[in-house]
């Protein structure tokens, strides 16, 4: 029922890429990605629509396949602000949020 | 200066007692929802209001009770037939349902 992140915990230098994906067994009528800082409140950074689009964030990005139910998350170029744990909601009648992925970025 | 307030942001309480968490929001929002998140896990929906004098349960919500009387507010009281309430608290408004979420600040509520 819970969309399933893949991978559980990424650590990264500067600089570095990486992808999040979230899988669903549900048909969603959207997805949205969220990003939490410890501690804090998980703060909203996209939304994607069905239709399969793409929307970009500066060096963040995410597509969205509803044939597959899955949604990417992609991040170029790692800052250290990009740290946190990141969430992706899965919506039907109502926002069902992922196991989340925690990001790590080093120096 | 428009967002979501809840209060306090550490709350303490006795085993037994039903306690209530305050959630406030002044961005004209349709919909509030509740959220509980546990160390390290995500978070589960509690609660959620999508008009004032209705709302629906999430996938938790027992042990937990709502009411929407007004738009800008969304309390939850958790009730002593949680048998697991310590927990981090977390509120959020949307313009609707299908919209991007807005969270407050969260309370820490721990059962002693």
């Amino acid at each position: 029922q819970q969309p399933v992140q893949s991978p559980q915990a990424v650590i990264l230098r500067e600089g570095e890429d990486a992808v999040i994906n979230c899988s669903s067994s549900k048909a969603l009528y959207s997805v949205h990605w969220y990003r939490q800082k410890h501690g804090e409140a998980p703060v909203f950074l996209m939304i994607l629509l069905k239709g399969g689009e793409q929307k970009g964030h500066e060096k963040i990005s995410a597509s969205f396949n509803e044939k597959k139910q899955q949604s990417s998350l992609y991040l170029t170029a790692s800052q250290l602000s990009y740290s946190g744990t990141y969430f992706c909601g899965g919506a039907t009648n109502k926002l069902i949020f992922g196991t989340g992925t925690l990001l790590a970025v080093q120096p | 200066d428009g967002g979501i307030t809840q209060s306090p942001k550490y709350l303490f309480r006795k085993e037994g007692q039903n306690v209530t968490l305050s959630c406030e929001q002044n961005l004209n929002h349709d919909a509030m929802y509740w959220y509980r998140q546990d160390p390290g896990q995500g978070l589960r929906l509690i609660y959620y209001s999508q008009i004032v004098n209705d709302f629906q349960k999430g996938d938790i919500a027992e042990g937990y009770s709502v009411s929407r009387e007004k738009k800008e507010s969304f309390p939850l009281t958790v009730t002593s037939a949680q048998k697991n309430p310590t927990a981090f608290y977390l509120c959020a408004s949307s313009i609707v349902k299908e919209s991007e979420q807005f969270f407050g600040p969260g309370t820490r509520l721990t059962v002693l």
